[in-house]
């Protein structure tokens, strides 16, 4: 196990709602990652937060949103869902931004939206 | 350029064999390949990693193979296992500012007893 948690483990949503994405980090980390992991698929980069700020985004409407807190826990909102953003969203966190360092995952939060 | 195109999309292998999964990629920028195991249901798990200054890493049954020049890495299971039947995805990351990931699309291994 990594040490990095995520809830919840499933969750399902209709087209339009929104959805809150939760994940604790490894103690110690202070680099947080969201990636999307569609079905078959490699993860996807969404965003990266460090010390509480937005640092660096991929290709991903800004619908997607995210905060980090003091104690570098995360979450990912989603606005307006769509039936495409059903996948399994990984957070993954690590020792220090910018620096080429492992990336931890979690178990990850399978959304589903209908 | 920020593609990194990995092969075969399945394997199939007896137990006690070498499983072979390749990958390559265009961006000289980047400057850490990781391989990750995933099985269903689960997050990546970090398997092995390699730098580009080196041109062989190897943990155990697990070894990464890195040809800087043809832009190609490829990861040897030896002795492979049932156990090993997973999902493996090799990943560069750039090493800019944001150290993000960018994945293979993954090669379901299939060990037979």
């Amino acid at each position: 196990e990594t040490g990095v948690t995520q809830s919840p483990t499933h969750l399902i949503k209709t087209r339009g709602q929104q959805v809150t994405l939760r994940c604790s980090s490894q103690s110690g980390h202070n680099t947080v990652s969201w990636y999307q992991q569609a079905l078959g698929q490699g993860p996807q980069f969404i965003f990266q937060y460090y010390r509480e700020e937005e640092n660096g985004r991929g290709n991903f409407p800004p619908r997607f949103s995210g905060l980090q807190f003091p104690n570098y826990s995360s979450e990912l909102n989603v606005n307006a869902l769509e039936l495409d953003d059903s996948a399994l969203y990984l957070c993954a966190s690590s020792s220090n931004r910018g620096v080429t360092d492992t990336q931890y995952f979690g178990p990850g939060t399978r959304l589903t939206v209908l | 350029q920020q593609q990194v195109k990995q092969s075969p999309q399945s394997l199939i292998v007896q137990k006690g064999g070498i499983s072979i999964i390749n990958c390559a990629y265009e961006n000289t920028a980047f400057d850490y390949f990781p391989w990750y195991q995933q099985f269903p249901g689960k997050g990546p798990a970090l398997l092995i990693a390699i730098r580009p200054d080196v041109s062989e890493k190897k943990e155990g049954r697990f070894t990464i193979s890195f040809n800087k020049s043809a832009k190609q890495f490829s990861l040897h299971i030896m002795d492979s296992q049932p156990g090993d039947s997973a999902t493996y995805f090799c990943a560069a990351e750039d090493g800019g500012a944001t150290n993000k990931l960018i994945f293979g699309t993954g090669t379901l291994l299939a060990v037979q007893p």
